[in-house]
């Protein structure tokens, strides 16, 4: 069982829609963050968030924390083809970190 | 500077062969980790070592051993290779466990295939 949910699995759009990937568990976190990661790479960090209610903006990215920080999203205004990758989150728990099963976005021109 | 290196890049095995994955880190980092990512699960953790001399266990640790020769470099171990092994294995390293902004740095990667 993963302690880390994330939705939706998939997700392909067109080039210029909004989308948002969800990061859900039933534990409270310390932080979270998401990561990107590229065919072939290993997962590049993206963001932390540390505060319940946190919001904080990467240019078109949006990250939020969940008030109980036992949640996160991830919204994507405008997407573009460079956003395409493997979305994950990860929740610190004390001394590891706890990925989300991700959720693989491709972006059509 | 390299950051984190793997090797090998690629492996295959056969079954009940062993083979060690290296990792070896530049960045002066306290902790190191191995990872293993399978389609649909996210990447989970195998050991990790929050400093040099000490490892740990993490939520996948059966069937891997692991070894910090060192500040620079940590090992990981498959004594018997099994089918169920065959997964692409990350190494991470951060300035150290726990602590609200730990950002992970990630090695490209050893794509391991068990037949």
């Amino acid at each position: 069982t993963q302690l880390l949910e994330q939705s939706p699995q998939f997700l392909s759009i067109q080039e210029g829609e909004n989308l948002t990937v969800y990061c859900n568990s039933s534990s409270v976190f310390s932080s979270l963050q998401w990561y990107r990661q590229e065919p072939g790479e290993g997962p590049v960090l993206l963001v932390t968030v540390v505060t319940g209610g946190e919001v904080k903006k990467l240019k078109r990215l949006t990250f939020q924390f969940g008030d109980a920080r036992k949640d996160s999203s991830l919204h994507i205004t405008a997407a573009q083809p460079g956003d395409t990758g493997l979305y994950l989150c990860a929740g610190s728990l004390g001394n590891q970190f706890y990925f989300g099963t991700g959720t693989s976005l491709t972006v059509i021109p | 500077n390299a950051g984190v290196t793997q090797t090998p890049k690629f492996q295959v095995l056969k079954t009940g062969q062993s083979m060690t994955l290296q990792c070896a880190q530049d960045m002066n980092h306290n902790s190191m980790y191995w990872y293993r990512q399978d389609p649909g699960m996210g990447l989970r953790l195998i050991y990790y070592s929050a400093s040099e001399g000490t490892t740990d266990k993490g939520e996948v640790p059966n069937g891997y051993n692991v070894s910090r020769l060192n500040k620079r470099e940590f090992s990981l171990r498959l004594e018997s290779a099994a089918p169920s092994q065959t997964s692409v294995y990350f190494c991470a390293i951060s300035e150290s466990t726990g602590g609200s902004y730990n950002e992970q740095f990630f090695g490209p990667g050893t794509r391991l295939t068990v037949l």
